[in-house]
């Protein structure tokens, strides 16, 4: 089956930009979804889609995607953005869908 | 409001068996596709299993394949993860999770999870 691949870490400084990338072979025919994980906490869905955020999410969060990578971008990070975030997408090989590695961001 | 209840989960020895329940509410229940996916401790996500909203369709991950069984009783709003001869390696977090189709897949709505632990 596919795999997503995320980088392990990234930090930010207080309201500067980050980028968050997933890649794999599934992100050539099947969107990404993003979700964001705090400890203890359920993950959350931030991203869907071509670039679209559920009610409640901060237009400070926004996806695009090119080729076999996806992107998560966070402009003007804010202290409560610290988190893991997790890509994921459907699948045409082996499991119908796959999760990134997962990212862990921290706000410095 | 929107919302999904696990339960279900504990301690179970190896070669055990357990069954978890997700109560869902705030929303037509029967118009979802519905997910199980779980988290090891310390470790990333893993999807485990999703069922049509109808139970027509069901799919399963190859680690838990001809162990679990997904299953939803649409006029109880729950959705059922029956895990039978579990391992060491299924201990995790299992949350539920709806399953949006509009402008692509995702996972809209999570509960909170319920720990299962096998271990001897």
């Amino acid at each position: 089956s596919s795999e997503l691949t995320q980088d392990p870490a990234v930090s930010v400084a207080l309201g500067q930009t980050v980028r968050i990338t997933c890649q794999g072979d599934s992100l050539r025919s099947y969107y990404a979804s993003w979700y964001q994980q705090k400890p203890g906490q359920a993950p959350v869905l931030v991203i869907y889609g071509k670039n679209n955020r559920p009610s409640g999410i901060p237009d400070r969060f926004s996806g695009s995607s090119s080729g076999n990578t996806a992107s998560l971008t966070i402009t003007g990070a804010q202290a409560e953005d610290e988190a893991d975030y997790y890509c994921n997408s459907r699948d045409s090989s082996g499991n119908p869908y796959v999760f990134g590695t997962g990212t862990k961001v921290t706000v410095l | 409001q929107v919302q999904l209840v696990e339960s279900g989960g504990g301690l179970v020895k190896p070669g055990g068996s357990l069954r978890l329940s997700c109560a869902a509410s705030g929303f037509t229940f029967s118009d979802y596709y519905m997910s199980w996916i779980r988290q090891a401790p310390g470790k990333g996500l893993e999807w485990v299993s999703y069922i049509s909203s109808s139970s027509s369709y069901t799919n399963y991950a190859d680690s838990v394949k001809g162990r679990f069984t997904i299953s939803r009783d649409n006029a109880k709003n729950s959705l059922y993860l029956q895990m039978n001869s579990l391992r060491a390696e299924d201990t995790a977090v299992y949350y539920c999770a709806r399953i949006t189709m509009v402008r692509g897949d995702a996972f809209d709505i999570w509960g909170q999870g319920t720990m299962v632990t096998v271990s001897s």
